[in-house]
């Protein structure tokens, strides 16, 4: 079965970067691009972009252009949300997600990151 | 970019039929497909709907949904609502360059 493993929780201060893994399982990583999607407290779902694990080419939502930095590693079948000089307002959950025929049908279990001096 | 506009919210009683609507700001409704998402709290996001109207595998037929272009809005439909249908629900759609755009989400009450 489709399975996408998240890291844990992350604390930064605010300017530092984070990184947030995804472990992929149950299927052809490279077959099918991944999408990073967030979510701030009590907020509703944010689109940041997508990676197509075959090709490694990106496309970034233009709020996140220049400071976000999506990567894989085929070898392992990990795919990889950095997210640069952060803000408080970067607080939130990140969802890894695969797409499949256009929508998101397999989403990671999400990854709390907290920005905070 | 183009935006994806919900009411924030909707309530009705069991049984009874809710309709959810999302309007896309620019460009046309029927241009890129549509996807609904619902969300439980502390749950990462479902697909009940694709394609505007195809439903994945065991979403329950009382989830459909609908494009209207005279709007330039679609719209989930869920009927015989159960206590259990009690989400927060999100629009999906993208562009020609494959930007992607949720909706701003609707938190339904089943009461």
């Amino acid at each position: 079965q489709v399975q996408l493993v998240q890291s844990g929780a992350e604390v930064k201060k605010p300017g530092a970067s984070v990184k947030v893994s995804c472990k992929a399982s149950g299927y052809t990583f490279t077959g099918y691009y991944m999408h990073w999607v967030r979510q701030a407290p009590g907020q509703g779902l944010e689109w940041m972009g997508w990676i197509n694990p075959n090709s490694g080419g990106t496309n970034y939502a233009q709020k996140f252009q220049g400071r976000v930095t999506m990567t894989r590693d085929t070898s392992i079948s990990t795919a990889y949300m950095e997210l640069s000089r952060l803000r408080s307002d970067d607080t939130a959950v990140y969802y890894c997600a695969r797409e499949v025929e256009r929508q998101l049908a397999y989403w990671g279990q999400g990854t709390l990151v907290t920005v905070s001096s | 970019n183009f935006m994806l506009t919900q009411p924030h919210s909707v309530s009705e009683s069991p049984g009874k039929t809710v309709t959810i609507s999302c309007t896309r700001s620019s460009g046309s409704i029927a241009s890129n497909y549509v996807q609904w998402y619902q969300q439980r709290p502390g749950s990462s996001p479902t697909t009940v709907i694709y394609e505007d109207n195809q439903r994945p595998s065991g979403v329950p037929d009382r989830f459909s949904g609908s494009i209207d272009s005279s709007s330039n809005s679609a719209s989930l439909t869920i009927s015989g609502l159960k206590t259990e249908d009690e989400a927060d629900y999100y629009c999906q759609s993208y562009d020609s360059s494959s930007y992607w755009v949720f909706g701003g989400g609707t938190k339904l009450t089943v009461l």
